[in-house]
């Protein structure tokens, strides 16, 4: 069986500042998508990234990058320059590749940004 | 111009009633889905269906029901609502068999069992 773990129920960060939020998975396969979801007060899920299994380099969105390791099977997201507007829930999510039907979440993580 | 749009937004009735939720998606998108949040803040999937086959989360009750009347829609019924079946419903769509395969989301909607 697939599981997500984010084990950062909540973080905080200061304007401007970075912060990284953890997220690690447990699979027997060797592809798959890893994804980066936002969840804002709106409730709106908003995919913030992707990442492929077999893609070596990781990817980045503008002030969003992640860290995938994949033999340690981590994924953690670094959001730079982090703005008060980046404050939601943040979803960590693992979908094998053939799978559509089979996206599992994580539990989350809360992340608070100080003025 | 929502891509994908869930309506009712907020839901509460009484327990025992059977409700609907509706669920577009204008993205042209072949597979759907509906998600529950429960008040955990845990995501997880109930169905998935294109137009090939509707495949369930064998741990969904048989009251919840998906309806599809077109490729656009995917509508969630539910019979004899219970006090559990309070929490956040997710439509979702996508399409199958692109390289990027993302999964889109619509608002949610709250539903509440009195």
């Amino acid at each position: 069986a697939q599981t997500v773990t984010q084990s950062q129920p909540e973080m905080s960060v200061q304007e401007a500042e970075t912060v990284t939020l953890s997220c690690t998975y447990d699979t027997s396969e060797s592809d798959y998508y890893l994804f980066w979801y936002k969840q804002p007060p709106s409730r709106q899920m908003i995919l913030v990234i992707r990442q492929e299994a077999y893609k070596q380099q990781n990817a980045t969105e503008n002030r969003f990058s992640v860290n995938f390791q994949k033999a340690a099977k981590s994924f953690s997201l670094k959001i730079s320059d982090s703005q008060l507007g980046d404050a939601a829930m943040y979803f960590c999510a693992y979908r094998r590749r053939e799978k559509n039907n089979d996206m599992r979440f994580g539990a989350g993580t809360r992340l608070t940004v100080k003025p | 111009d929502t891509a994908v749009s869930q309506t009712p937004k907020y839901l509460v009735t009484q327990m025992g009633n059977d409700k609907s939720i509706k669920c577009e998606q204008n993205l042209g998108h072949d597979t759907m889905y509906w998600y529950k949040q429960d008040s955990k803040k845990f995501l997880k999937i109930m169905f998935s269906y294109n137009n090939k086959e509707l495949i369930i989360n064998e741990t969904v009750p048989n009251r919840f029901s998906p309806k599809s009347p077109d490729k656009a829609h995917l509508n969630l019924h539910i019979n004899s609502l219970e006090l559990g079946d309070s929490a956040v419903y997710f439509c979702a769509s996508s399409q199958e068999n692109l390289a990027k395969n993302i999964q889109y989301f619509g608002a949610g909607t709250r539903l509440s069992v009195l």
